[in-house]
């Protein structure tokens, strides 16, 4: 079973434009870590977010975590063609697991 | 720093056989754990290992196991296979395992015919 549920499915922009996509999960976390994939290759990680935090930025990433809404969202600021892929959310606990979500496929149009 | 890697990328095996997938962590890490990615199921937890012991394991049948040598580097297992095996097997390592950055392989693409 997953945990995490990112919305939307799909999404598709605009170079230049911003690219949001949101997580929601059920149970408590210790961390959610957003991940990038590209077709038929591995996940690249991107930022981990503790739960004591709220926000957190890397490059013209931004991950936003709200534990009472049990969600987090990234935005991808001034998108590129190269941001087309898969991003994914997983939260982890103290089960030395990740649980990931369905992703979101990001489509970046020139 | 190397990242992890994993070995074949690529394989087709027949239904009823034996696979050993292998993995070595980045250097320093202890912990490696393995993941099923397929498109019914997404992304699922196989198990987790650190310092040669499984510290958790995922909803998988037995035919699915793994081990962890002494220098990290881990291995996992599936018996008699099936088609529905066929997936893509990310292998990932961290320091610790919870509460740490973990990084995936490039995975290593099992095809069941």
């Amino acid at each position: 079973s997953q945990q995490g549920e990112e919305d939307p499915q799909a999404l598709s922009i605009q170079e230049g434009e911003n690219a949001t996509m949101n997580c929601s999960y059920k149970t408590s976390i210790n961390n959610l870590q957003w991940y990038r994939q590209n077709s038929g290759r591995g996940l690249v990680h991107l930022i981990l977010i503790r739960s004591n935090e709220r926000e957190k930025h890397s490059g013209r990433l931004r991950v936003t975590l709200d534990t009472s809404k049990k969600s987090s969202s990234l935005l991808i600021t001034a998108s590129r063609a190269a941001d087309t892929a898969s991003y994914f959310c997983a939260t982890g606990n103290n089960d030395y697991k990740l649980s990931f979500g369905a992703g979101t496929t990001v489509t970046v149009r020139a | 720093k190397a990242g992890v890697t994993q070995t074949p990328r690529y394989l087709i095996k027949t239904r009823g056989q034996q696979v050993t997938l292998s993995c070595s962590p980045i250097s320093g890490h202890r912990s490696v754990s393995w993941y099923q990615q397929t498109p019914g199921q997404g992304l699922q937890f196989l198990f987790e290992y650190f310092s040669e012991t499984q510290r958790n394991k995922g909803n998988f049948p037995g035919r699915f196991s793994g081990r962890q040598f002494s220098n990290s580097r881990s291995e996992m297992n599936v018996s008699t296979l099936e088609l529905g095996d066929s997936a893509l097997y990310l292998c990932a390592s961290s320091p610790q395992g919870s509460g740490n950055t973990i990084y995936f392989g490039e995975g290593s693409w099992l095809t069941v015919v």
